[in-house]
């Protein structure tokens, strides 16, 4: 079964530091996105990404966050500057059409 | 973004009961779907519905769409320990992403 890779599984930064995550999304499928996860809490869109621009993007995602393709494989999330309240799981997802979502298995992130 | 609650947030059932969770929107929905994220896990999609009441079987699980299209509920007849895990629904934004309810945290107790 095709899967959505994402690293790391873990990062760990200080507060301020800029971070990059990375995911790769399943190769046929056309739109990406990006949730996250405060712990214990529920899952909050990010962004959407088709045809190589945002397509929506959440009042959570402010001029700190941005996202890029920058191959024909690999979708990233960057954080500029992190905030503790950055701390959070960040899942990747993926799909062909309006059908379920693919979720990586996410990556934990830490800021410190 | 599109609002929707799920209730009850934390359920705690014997092995063997039943259980239910609930999905509620003050708005008519074009489809909603069904995620179960296990502890520690990702998400993972279940079904998608789309046509005002239906009904969709999965083995143990129940899925309804209410017939106005506000309302959706998961059942699970019968719980296993395997069925421990979170289920959210998700909903479609007029943006053309889901966002995601509360969730329901089931326990099932051995």
């Amino acid at each position: 079964e095709p899967e959505v890779t994402q690293t790391p599984s873990h990062q760990v930064t200080q507060m301020g530091q800029e971070v990059i995550l990375r995911c790769v999304p399943i190769s046929n499928h056309l739109y990406f996105y990006w949730y996250r996860q405060i712990l214990g809490q529920k899952v909050e869109f990010l962004v959407s990404f088709y045809n190589n621009e945002i397509s929506e993007k959440s009042e959570i995602f402010d001029d700190q966050f941005s996202v890029e393709r920058p191959d024909g494989s690999n979708f990233t999330l960057k954080i500029r500057s992190t905030k503790l309240e950055d701390s959070a799981m960040y899942f990747c997802a993926s799909i062909t059409r309006l059908d379920g979502y693919t979720f990586g298995s996410g990556t934990r992130l830490t800021v410190v | 973004g599109q609002q929707v609650m799920q209730i009850p947030q934390y359920q705690h059932v014997q092995e063997g009961e039943d259980f239910t969770t609930y999905c509620n929107s003050s708005t008519t929905l074009s489809n909603i779907q069904w995620y179960k994220q296990r502890p520690g896990g990702h998400p993972v999609f279940l079904i998608q519905l789309v046509k005002s009441g239906e009904v969709k079987k999965q083995k143990r699980l129940t899925f309804q769409f209410g017939e106005a299209k506000k309302n959706s509920s998961l059942h699970i007849t019968a719980t296993q320990t395997t069925d421990v895990g979170t289920y959210f629904c998700a909903v479609l934004d007029p943006g053309n992403q889901f966002y995601f309810g509360t969730g329901t945290s089931l326990t099932v107790i051995p």
